[in-house]
């Protein structure tokens, strides 16, 4: 069964710092990632996604990919209260379905103001 | 642009009974996607549908069906449901093997 595993948290981290939320799979051959965001009571968000190896970033965010460690990453910078959020990690791992997106289980961010 | 929408957005249904929920998305995506989320459980695939006239089994299919009645639209069916079901179920869409799942905004379902 091929994974992706995040810690569940919750990170917490205050107003303004830096948040890093971290994701390792279990596929090698692996190439795209994702990084939703939800917010309680709502669905998934897309906010970024990276398929090379090093880092991309959008506004706050940067997403950073290491292939040869496997792991996956997303930096929050200048965290505000609206970051709290669940995070989730999915990346695209070939299985007997094919070509499927498998999802972490989450990390829940806080932000304390 | 609606993207993936989900109806309804809420049930509550006695043990037994019936019930579909509907998907549609309008951005001609080929594959769609029923997943439900628990607490602590994450997203977990209940069936999925490649392209038009195909559907595959996911994780957790017991108790469920499907159907993909065109390219927009793409049907849950709890045929008896069971407490085990209360649950949020989400839809969601791609376009191909390397793009990310659009998700609608999910139906909320308790079964009593």
């Amino acid at each position: 069964q091929k994974e992706v595993e995040q810690n569940s948290g919750p990170l917490s981290v205050p107003e303004g710092a830096i948040a890093s939320l971290n994701c390792t799979y279990s596929d090698r051959g692996s190439q795209s990632f994702f990084w939703y965001r939800q917010y309680s009571g709502k669905s998934p968000e897309l906010i970024m996604f990276i398929y090379s190896n090093g880092d991309k970033e959008d506004g706050r965010f940067t997403a950073q990919l290491n292939k040869a460690s496997q792991y996956v990453s997303l930096l929050i910078r200048d965290s505000q209260p609206s970051d709290s959020a669940t995070y989730l990690c999915a990346g695209i791992m070939n299985n007997n379905a094919g070509n499927m997106l498998t999802f972490g289980g989450g990390t829940r961010l806080m932000v304390k103001p | 642009n609606a993207g993936v929408t989900q109806t309804p957005k809420f049930q509550v249904l006695k043990t037994g009974q019936s019930m579909t929920l509907q998907c549609a998305q309008d951005m001609n995506h080929n594959s769609m996607y029923w997943y439900r989320q628990d607490p602590g459980m994450g997203l977990r695939l209940i069936y999925y549908s490649a392209s038009e006239g195909t559907t595959d089994k996911g994780e957790v299919p017991n108790g469920y069906n499907v159907s993909r009645l065109n390219k927009r639209e793409f049907s849950l069916r709890l045929e008896s449901a069971a407490p085990s079901q209360t649950s949020v179920y989400f839809c969601a869409s791609r376009q191909g093997n390397d793009q990310p799942q659009h998700f609608g905004d999910g139906t909320r379902l308790s079964i009593l």
